[in-house]
């Protein structure tokens, strides 16, 4: 069974851009969830998505959004991107959104110079 | 709102040597897991506790979620160099699916 892949594995950026990331959830699974984990700091609830909907949201600005697919896969995309954006962002999967571990990828490292 | 308390915030252990992590929640745990992330990766699901008293093993590792269910411990039997990295407890929180995460603990084995 192939695991939650997440692409690109590397991006580098400049302020002001925008950043798309992409993610596959394990077959089967309709919750995906976004994390964002800066140098140094825990990990960050960025978004949830099930079954085609926005079902939470952390405490992040507006130009975090993002949405997921008829086939459950997801994208994350970051508008105006600024330094402190530059961490790794990880993405997860669960069979359900309730007492389902959450299985993640390996992340996409973002670098904004 | 729910907090994870980690502690302690990095270990270093000798090779073959037994350890222990704790994971102290302010309010009762619903779901508690256990999850390893290498440096700059991402995490590796462990172990999912539930029910107060309820001990689970995977390989040398077996973790525990108290009787009153707000605190749970991570314990490392004859630790190897492949255990080192950063282990990280996630709850159940109290609104809308959202997992409560703790600090993670830095593990590093000395050979």
């Amino acid at each position: 069974e192939a695991g939650v892949t997440q692409s690109p594995t590397h991006l580098i950026k400049t302020r002001g851009q925008q950043a798309t990331l992409r993610c596959s959830p394990i077959s089967g699974h309709t919750s995906v969830y976004w994390y964002q984990q800066a140098l140094g700091l825990g990990l960050q609830f960025l978004l949830w998505y099930d079954e085609g909907e926005e079902r939470n949201r952390g405490n992040f600005p507006p130009r975090f959004s993002g949405r997921q697919f008829p086939n459950y896969s997801s994208e994350l995309n970051v508008n105006a991107l600024e330094l402190e954006d530059s961490a790794l962002y990880l993405c997860a999967s669960s069979l359900e959104p309730d007492n389902q571990p959450q299985h993640f990828g390996d992340g996409t490292r973002l670098s904004i110079l | 709102s729910q907090e994870l308390e980690q502690s302690p915030q990095s270990l270093i252990v000798q090779e073959g040597k037994n350890l222990t992590i704790n994971c102290t929640s302010s309010k009762t745990l619903y779901g508690l897991y256990w999850y390893k992330q290498k440096y700059g990766e991402g995490l590796i699901f462990l172990m999912m506790l539930q029910k107060g008293g309820e001990e689970k093993s995977h390989e040398k590792i077996t973790a525990k979620l108290d009787e009153k269910k707000q605190q749970s411990s991570l314990h490392i039997t004859a630790s190897q160099p492949s255990h080192a990295g950063i282990y990280l407890c996630g709850a159940d929180g109290d609104s809308n699916y959202q997992l409560i995460w703790g600090a993670g603990t830095k593990l590093i084995i000395k050979p």
